[in-house]
């Protein structure tokens, strides 16, 4: 089956440790794009990428850095600088020229 | 920078009540998506609009756009409780960001 998977669905780790969420599809999408969703709020760009080894910062890129070294995968590192990671992490994709995005069914991210 | 504003934040309804949800964006777009997020979900996408003054039906959701390109609303009418979770709105712009607004979080009363 075509779609876009994230993994872990839950992910603990340790103030000050760096951690990376992954972002897989199957569907030949060009573009790739990181949200981060806080409770009560929308979803807010981290990073997006049109095109393989090419990525722009989003509204909220501090702390964060993402790759596209394959068209198929866009992972995304939460790095320590992120002041306050706690979040539901959304990867999506679409086609460059936009239709709809598909959404993965998200990485929930827990630092204590 | 470009933003998405969208309200209401939440609404309650009686089930059988109409509701609506409104997005403005600060700058003209290319076109706007809507998707809906269950409860505990990932946001799934509805429709997309490009034209302008353009209006959309789905059943009992109805969407619309703008003349001027930077404003949309998605109506539903007689809610179920299948309605039930938060609607976003999503402008693209001419570089390929794909923003969303804050959303509407819709209750549905039984």
């Amino acid at each position: 089956d075509g779609g876009i998977t994230q993994s872990p669905k839950y992910l603990f780790r340790k103030e000050g440790q760096n951690v990376t969420l992954s972002c897989e599809q199957n569907l030949n999408h060009d573009a790739m794009y990181w949200y981060r969703q806080d409770p009560g709020q929308g979803l807010r760009l981290i990073y997006y990428s049109q095109i393989v080894n090419d990525f722009q910062k989003g509204d909220i890129a501090e702390g964060y850095s993402v790759s596209r070294e394959k068209k198929e995968s866009f992972p995304l590192t939460v790095t320590s600088a992120q002041k306050n990671p706690t979040a539901f992490y959304l990867c999506a994709s679409s086609t460059t020229r936009v239709t709809e995005a598909f959404f993965g069914q998200g990485t929930r991210l827990t630092v204590v | 920078g470009q933003q998405v504003m969208q309200i209401p934040q939440y609404q309650h309804v009686q089930e059988g009540e109409d509701f609506t949800t409104y997005c403005n964006s600060s700058t003209t777009l290319s076109n706007i998506q809507w998707y809906k997020q269950r409860p505990g979900g990932h946001p799934v996408f509805l429709i997309q609009l490009v034209k302008s003054g353009e209006v959309k039906k789905q059943k009992r959701l109805t969407f619309q756009f703008g003349e001027a390109k930077k404003n949309s609303s998605l109506h539903i009418t007689a809610t179920q409780t299948t309605d039930v979770g938060t609607y976003f709105c999503a402008g693209q712009s001419n570089t390929g960001k794909l923003i969303f607004g804050q959303g509407t979080t819709l209750q549905v009363k039984p």
